[in-house]
């Protein structure tokens, strides 16, 4: 099955502790993306890449950091130099980043990060 | 970023359609609106997007009025899966097709 994968589904971690959370996708997307979500909130933009080897910064990105060495895979780092780490994160993967009208995003399960 | 406005909750009742109002009256003449929704704890689902014409699919319909300042997403027979947050946006043509999510509307959908 095609589709975006994330894991853990639920992460746990000590505060100070720095965290990778993974994005795969086999569904050949150019352009991939990780979101934050606080509870009863929408979602805000950490990171995205349009490319490989390229990445730039959206919203909230201070305490984040991310790769793309890969097509399929773009992995977030939360560093401890986010304040508030704990929440749930997003990642979406679409075909592009031009205009066109055909590039609506799918998203992954989503991970949940608590921070103890 | 053209910014948009949707009622924080609304119910309805199964088997009834359900309209969905959005407002987004600062949106440029190239910038699409797109339908999300998020069933609890899942990612958000794409439902259906439009520019100027109403467009329907098998999920729901879009009506967009005639000057863009506002749309209305239609659930035409609600089910109690369609439950969700549903998320009204305008699409930026720069930055990398970013997605810019406000509160949505929480749809209850009562048996």
């Amino acid at each position: 099955d095609g589709g975006i994968t994330q894991s853990p589904k639920y992460l746990f971690r000590k505060e100070g502790q720095n965290v990778t959370l993974s994005c795969e996708q086999n569904l050949n997307h150019d352009a991939m993306y990780w979101y934050r979500q606080d509870p009863g909130q929408g979602l805000r933009l950490i990171y995205y890449s349009q490319i490989v080897n390229d990445f730039q910064k959206g919203d909230i990105a201070e305490g984040y950091s991310v790769s793309r060495e890969k097509k399929e895979s773009f992995p977030l780092t939360v560093t401890s130099a986010q304040k508030n780490p704990t929440a749930f994160y997003l990642c979406a993967s679409s075909v592009g980043t031009s205009g066109s009208s055909y590039n609506e995003q799918f998203f992954g399960p989503g991970t949940r990060l608590t921070v103890l | 970023d053209a910014k948009t406005t949707q009622p924080p909750s609304m119910d309805c009742a199964e088997g009834r359609a359900a309209n969905l109002p959005c407002n987004h009256s600062t949106i440029s003449g190239n910038e699409y609106v797109y339908w999300y929704r998020q069933i609890h704890s899942q990612g958000p689902q794409y439902i259906i997007h439009g520019l100027k014409n109403n467009e329907t699919n098998e999920m729901a319909s879009l009506i967009i009025t005639e000057d863009r300042k506002s749309s209305t997403l239609i659930l035409p027979h609600a089910t109690l899966r369609d439950t969700a947050v549903y998320y009204c946006i305008v699409r930026v043509e720069a930055a990398g097709n970013k997605l810019t999510f406000g509160g949505g509307t929480r749809v209850l959908v009562k048996p």
